[in-house]
């Protein structure tokens, strides 16, 4: 059974651009989240989508946005890139029903702003 | 706002030491609570999940244990070996929620 799959593993990018980045998560999950891991803040949460259906929202400004699509599979967006944006990201995909909640994560994207 | 405490923020042990993590939050509304292992620069991988109808976990060598009414959670790692060294993440999905909220982890370092 294929894992959390994230693309691409590193990304090195200029200020002010944007970015996009992948999750396909395990088969037959229908819940998808997105985390950013910092060494200051450690993993904080951005948005879960369900269904295609962005269903919760963290504290992060709008320049974050993601969307799902009908096979599951999510991006997330940042643009106008800041020099703190600089982290890991990392998706976590969950079948999701309040039975059987547990969260598998990807190896996450590196992205770097210079 | 939920928050959770890890303790302690590091702990370096020999090998063959039982040892115990400890994680608490702040709001006892915890719907299920979740320990993960990070290696440096990977992705996290779950360890143990306690659904809300249980109070512990168990798996090989791990044994993770939740008390709801005071808010606290425990891992217990039994005869430490130096591949347990990581660091060790719990996080709880509060009841009205579906996020993880996560506490800043435990490092752990086993000598051989």
């Amino acid at each position: 059974k294929a894992g959390v799959t994230q693309t691409p593993r590193y990304l090195i990018k200029t200020r002010g651009q944007q970015v996009t980045l992948s999750c396909s998560p395990i088969s037959g999950h229908r819940s998808v989240s997105w985390y950013q891991q910092t060494p200051g803040q450690g993993l904080q949460f951005l948005f879960e989508y369900f269904s295609e259906t962005q269903r919760n929202k963290g504290n992060f400004p709008g320049r974050f946005s993601g969307r799902q699509f009908s096979n599951s599979r999510s991006e997330m967006n940042v643009s106008t890139l800041e020099l703190g944006d600089s982290a890991l990201y990392l998706c976590a995909s969950s079948f999701w029903d309040r039975d059987n909640t547990e969260a598998f994560f990807g190896q996450g994207t590196r992205l770097t702003v210079v | 706002k939920q928050e959770v405490t890890q303790i302690p923020a590091a702990l370096s042990v020999p090998e063959g030491e039982n040892l115990v993590l400890n994680c608490s939050f702040t709001d006892s509304a915890i719907y299920n609570l979740q320990w993960f292992r990070q290696d440096p620069g990977k992705g996290l991988t779950s360890l143990l999940l306690i659904q809300s109808s249980q109070r512990e976990q168990t798996s090989g060598r791990l044994n993770a244990s939740l008390d709801k009414s005071s808010g606290r959670s425990t891992l217990y790692i039994a005869a430490s070996q130096p591949g347990d060294s990581a660091t060790y993440l719990c996080a709880g999905v509060h009841q009205a929620g579906t996020a993880l909220i996560f506490g800043k982890g435990t490092t752990l370092s086993v000598s051989s």
